[in-house]
This record gives structure tokens, sequence and C-alpha cells, in this order.
């Protein structure tokens, strides 16, 4: 069975603080694709990444980057300099090969304060 | 531009009612989903259609069901509303293939009185 943990559920910063977004999974196929979606306070879910199993390279776009783990089951993502605007609940997830099914963490919701 | 709608945006209703909650989208993307967002429990799959005519049951699929008669539409019906199915509604559409991203419409907010 597939499974996503999303161990924090509240994370509080001040701006420009840096802040880390843990996600662990699990899964016994091989090929695999993992995802992070952004839920602002206004409630659409907008996609932000997906990374397939085969792809361990480091991703950064401009003040995110994702670190994407193999060996210890994890994709955290991670927020330098967050803005007020990035406040949101933000969710992990996993798709097993072919199957286009997301499952979901149960997401962490950020709260940066000015 | 292509996008994903969903209608009513908040809905009040009765326990034991028949609801019926309508999804569009104009990706013509094969896959269709619905979900429901409970807090604590993240997104839930409720059914999900990979084409026209096919609908399949997700992880939450009891007291819902679906009819896929053309691309752009995936409407999602409660038989018999209950106080549990008080969610969040999201549904969502995907381009066939190598599990792509899925993209998400507005949400449906349903209380169930």
């Amino acid at each position: 069975a597939q499974k996503v943990t999303q161990a924090q559920t509240e994370i509080s910063v001040v701006e420009k603080e840096d802040v880390t977004l843990d996600c662990v999974y699990e899964t016994r196929d091989t090929t695999y694709y993992l995802f992070w979606y952004k839920q602002p306070p206004s409630g659409e879910l907008v996609f932000l990444i997906r990374r397939n199993s085969f792809d361990e390279q480091n991703e950064i776009s401009g003040r995110y980057s994702w670190n994407f783990q193999k060996s210890t089951s994890s994709f955290n993502f991670t927020i330098t300099a967050s803005q007020v605007v990035d406040s949101a609940v933000y969710f992990c997830a996993l798709s097993v090969y072919n199957t286009d099914k997301l499952i979901f963490g149960t997401g962490t919701r950020l709260q940066v304060f000015p | 531009d292509a996008e994903i709608t969903q209608s009513p945006r908040h809905k009040i209703t009765e326990t034991g009612r028949q609801v019926t909650l309508a999804c569009h989208q104009t990706w013509n993307h094969n896959n269709m989903f619905w979900y429901r967002q409970d807090l604590g429990h993240g997104l839930r799959l409720i059914h999900y259609s990979y084409g026209v005519q096919d609908t399949n049951k997700g992880e939450v699929s009891d007291g819902y069901s679906v009819s896929r008669s053309n691309t752009e539409d995936l409407p999602l019906t409660l038989e018999s509303a209950a106080s549990s199915q008080t969610s969040v509604y999201f549904c969502a559409s995907s381009e066939s293939g190598l599990n792509n991203e899925q993209f998400f419409g507005p949400g449906t907010r349903l209380t169930v009185l």
C-alpha cells in the first residue's frame, strides 16, 4: 500500500526565515511520481512540482527547492527567505506509475509572519 | 484559457437528499478525478475516470457515484446525503500518460444538515 506522511501539522516562521517542509512516502513500486501542491487561503490547489523516482537531482525554482532522497523515502521542500505570500497549506502527494491517482499527505500549514 | 470549473461553489442540503456537484473542464483531458478534503485527512480520492464511459472507485467511494458521458464533464452524485459527507469537494483533471500533474477546480463546499 502507498502512503504519504507529513508529520509537521503547522509551522510558523517570521519573514525571511528559511523553512523546510518534510514529506516521507511509502511504496513498494519502483516507478512512482512525487508532487507538491500549494493551497493558499483562497482555497485552490496550485501545482508546484512533479518528480519521478528515477530522477534524484535536487531542483531549485527561485526561492523554492526540493530535496529527493530515495534512501530515506523523503521529498522535502524548502522555501528560502520566506514571505507572507508563502502562507498556505502545502501538500505532498504520491502517484504510482500508470495509475494517475494521487495519494496525498495530510498537509502542512505554513504561516509566515511579517 | 483552458480551465476547470465547479458548481455550485457552496451548497447546503438536508440529510437524505440527492445532491449533484458539477465539474467541467476545457483542457480536453481524458483523466478526471473527484477528491474530498477534510481536516486531518488531506485530500482523498472518491472516484475517477480515464475517459468517456469509464468510471472507477477511489478510496472513499461509498455513498457517491459518477458518470462520464463526454470528455468535459464528470458530475459527482451523492445518492442520499449524510452529515459525514459535509466536506470540501475538489474536481481535477490531467492528461493521459505518465502520471501527469493534475489541475484542480476551485472546490465546492458542501454542508449536510
